[in-house]
């Protein structure tokens, strides 16, 4: 079963607008971590946000902040005031806490987003 | 900073070659990764060492085999590369921050652009 699901393969938004990355997860783990990632077209990976299980506030990152719903287990990424640098791909991922998952983290197919000027 | 640090930036070889990707991290992080990249696929885990001296298989480690010569170093053999082999391979590291194992991003490598004819 697939653990973490991102439903929109492809995303467009108006420059200086917002826009909501949808990420949904499955686990049975109390512990867990979401991390966001963003990959530009020269293909490196970017560490974006991350949100633990038991944090009790919405994690945020300069233009960047997580809507996290932990009875409904989404963490979508929300990302203020587009720019035109933000058009890449962004991964939603996950960690659990359970002994012996060594920090392997569990990843989303991605959304792609164009920012339009 | 340095950060993780990948080699080759790209590669073409020929079915049944072999050759050896580096990859170094100076943060001092425990567990080192070897992720494969592949259109619509997403990253898929390849092997990944917790620590120095072990290593694990992951999602799909055969074809391949890895060394964790060190703290520093990982580095990823494809013993007679394959067609199938082609992808864009991603080294990460990680270490545990305070407060539990599962809350640390992983920090990545450029990443190896292989092509194989």
């Amino acid at each position: 079963a697939q653990k973490i699901t991102q439903t929109q393969p492809g995303m467009f938004v108006q420059e200086k607008e917002a826009v909501t990355l949808d990420c949904t997860y499955d686990t049975s783990d109390p512990s867990y971590g979401l991390f966001w990632y963003k990959q530009p077209s020269s293909g490196e990976m970017i560490f974006l946000i991350y949100q633990g299980s038991y944090d009790q506030q919405n994690a945020t990152e300069g233009r960047y902040s997580l809507n996290f719903q932990k009875a409904r287990k989404s963490a979508n990424l929300v990302i203020s005031a587009s720019q035109l640098g933000d058009s890449a791909m962004y991964f939603c991922a996950m960690r659990e806490g359970r002994a012996g998952n060594n920090r392997k983290l569990i990843w989303g197919l991605g959304t792609s987003l164009a920012v339009n000027p | 900073n340095a950060g993780v640090t990948q080699t080759p930036k790209f590669q073409v070889l020929k079915t049944g070659q072999s050759m050896t990707l580096q990859c170094a991290q100076d943060m001092n992080h425990n567990s080192m990764y070897w992720y494969r990249q592949d259109p619509g696929m997403g990253l898929r885990l390849i092997y990944y060492s917790a620590s120095e001296g072990t290593t694990d298989k992951g999602e799909v480690p055969n074809g391949y085999n890895v060394s964790r010569l060190n703290k520093r170093e990982f580095s990823l053999r494809l013993e007679s590369a394959a067609p199938s082999q082609t992808s864009v391979y991603f080294c990460a590291s990680t270490t545990p921050r305070g407060g539990g194992q599962y809350n640390s991003p992983l920090h990545f490598g450029n990443g190896t652009r292989l092509t194989v004819t």
